[in-house]
């Protein structure tokens, strides 16, 4: 089954404590995304990935880290959480070109706290 | 640079009705997409629609259809006969750079939340 698995979907966790959350698809996609959700805010960009070792910037990458070793793979890192990152996580993946290039799939979500 | 507006944040519809959900985009490039998710109270993002910049057609799926006036930038969704399970966020989205080797980042707009009455 085609999918985009995120984990965890909840953690609870406390200002400082470094965290990933992983992002694993297996549809051979090479763009995968990170965006965040928040009430009013719609979905905004944290980092995109058009391939592996291609990362660029979203509109609001301030205090996270990605990495792009392998096609299927793109963890988001919060090395030093603090509450404004409290946040509904998304991950997305994507065809870099054909059929419906900007058609994203995307992952359950990961509810993230930050005490 | 590449920008998505929708100026409805919440909507209230009775059923059965038809609805438009406005979309406005902004790109000074001529090829590129734009779409609709939905996302129910569960949470999840489901893909609804896609009108490429360069389709001649209104794109059409089901109940959904896309109502795109380029020269307006506007790509407004429309919900023919709207139904109970049709109440959820709605999100438009545009990809900039479509055919060329290395599109663009995929923005979304704040999302308009649409209710549906019985």
């Amino acid at each position: 089954e085609a999918q985009v698995t995120q984990n965890p979907r909840y953690l609870i966790t406390v200002t400082g404590k470094k965290l990933t959350v992983t992002c694993s698809q297996n549809m051979n996609h090479e763009y995968m995304s990170w965006y965040r959700q928040d009430p009013g805010l719609g979905l905004r960009q944290i980092y995109y990935s058009m391939n592996v070792e291609v990362t660029d910037k979203g509109d609001v990458p301030e205090g996270y880290k990605v990495s792009r070793k392998e096609k299927r793979n793109f963890p988001l890192i919060l090395e030093s959480p603090s509450p404004n990152q409290t946040s509904l996580y998304f991950c997305a993946s994507s065809l870099g070109q054909g059929g419906r290039p900007g058609e994203l799939f995307f992952g359950e979500g990961s509810r993230l706290t930050v005490l | 640079a590449q920008k998505i507006t929708q100026t409805q944040p919440g909507m209230f519809v009775q059923e059965k009705e038809a609805v438009t959900l406005d979309c406005t985009y902004d790109t000074s490039d001529p090829s590129y997409g734009l779409f609709w998710y939905k996302q129910p109270s569960s949470g999840e993002m489901i893909f609804l629609i896609y009108q490429g910049s360069y389709d001649q057609q209104n794109a059409t799926e089901g109940r959904y259809s896309l109502n795109f006036q380029k020269a307006r930038k506007s790509a407004n969704l429309v919900i023919s006969a709207s139904q109970l399970g049709d109440s959820a966020m709605y999100f438009c989205a545009m990809r900039e750079g479509l055919g060329r080797s290395s599109a663009s980042k995929i923005i979304f707009g704040s999302g308009t939340r649409l209710s549906i009455r019985p």
